[in-house]
């Protein structure tokens, strides 16, 4: 079984602030970790992912997260937030073998707001 | 990576009828999926649909209500039946990238039930 909790379904930064996105998960088998970005309207687009291999993934938009086994946690940032930044952000999960594997389990969603 | 058209890209329909949503992909699949977003929420696995097998459907979801069809590799449709308000959804095919670990996702069908 997995789960997906993402801290903060709001969140509101200013122009040129750190963004930072929490997601702590669940899994009982090794875990394929997910961010997608949804603008108002639209469909949902791959941010980043970690599969295997070095635990701190960079993906679009400038945006980084790290793995961390330990604390079971796939954190989001950015190093400086862009107006454009301005959409929900959705942790996901998927086991990396087995009978759900590509099965994905979304958290809540995190809605950021950028301030001028 | 793989390019996902859903049809219809929305529609408003009455309650008590039937909606097929068409998925097509532009590259053979094996594993394809089906979500629901309700409004405001997260989203939600409706079943798994494989080329060849009955597809499988997640807790809470039936297949009277939701019938799904795989004929091949490329295409998959999902019926919404017997249509109520509480089916106003954003419904949403993907696809697994296998070995890329990627899942790739349709602009979605947004439905309205009135």
């Amino acid at each position: 079984a997995q789960s997906v909790t993402q801290l903060g379904s709001h969140v509101s930064v200013s122009e040129g602030a750190l963004v930072l996105l929490r997601c702590n998960y669940s899994s009982s088998v090794p875990p394929y970790l997910f961010w997608y970005v949804q603008y108002p309207n639209q469909g949902l687009q791959l941010l980043l992912k970690y599969t295997t291999g070095a635990t701190l993934v960079k993906g679009i938009n400038g945006f980084e997260a790290e793995f961390k086994k330990s604390e079971t946690s796939f954190h989001l940032t950015k190093p400086s937030a862009h107006m454009s930044d301005a959409a929900e952000y959705f942790c996901a999960v998927s086991p990396a073998g087995g009978t759900s594997y590509g099965k994905l389990t979304f958290g809540q969603g995190t809605i950021l707001t950028v301030h001028p | 990576s793989a390019v996902i058209s859903q049809k219809p890209s929305r529609d408003i329909c009455q309650r008590g009828t039937s909606l097929t949503i068409q998925c097509q992909v532009d590259s053979q699949v094996t594993m394809m999926f089906w979500y629901r977003q309700q409004p405001g929420q997260s989203l939600t696995l409706i079943a798994t649909a494989n080329q060849g097998s009955e597809a499988t459907y997640e807790s809470g979801f039936v297949i009277d209500k939701f019938p799904i069809s795989r004929p091949n590799l490329t295409f998959s449709t999902l019926t919404v039946s017997n249509m109520s308000p509480e089916d106003s959804s954003i419904y949403l095919c993907s696809v697994w990238g296998g070995g890329s670990g990627e899942q790739y996702f349709g602009p979605g069908t947004r439905l309205t039930v009135t």
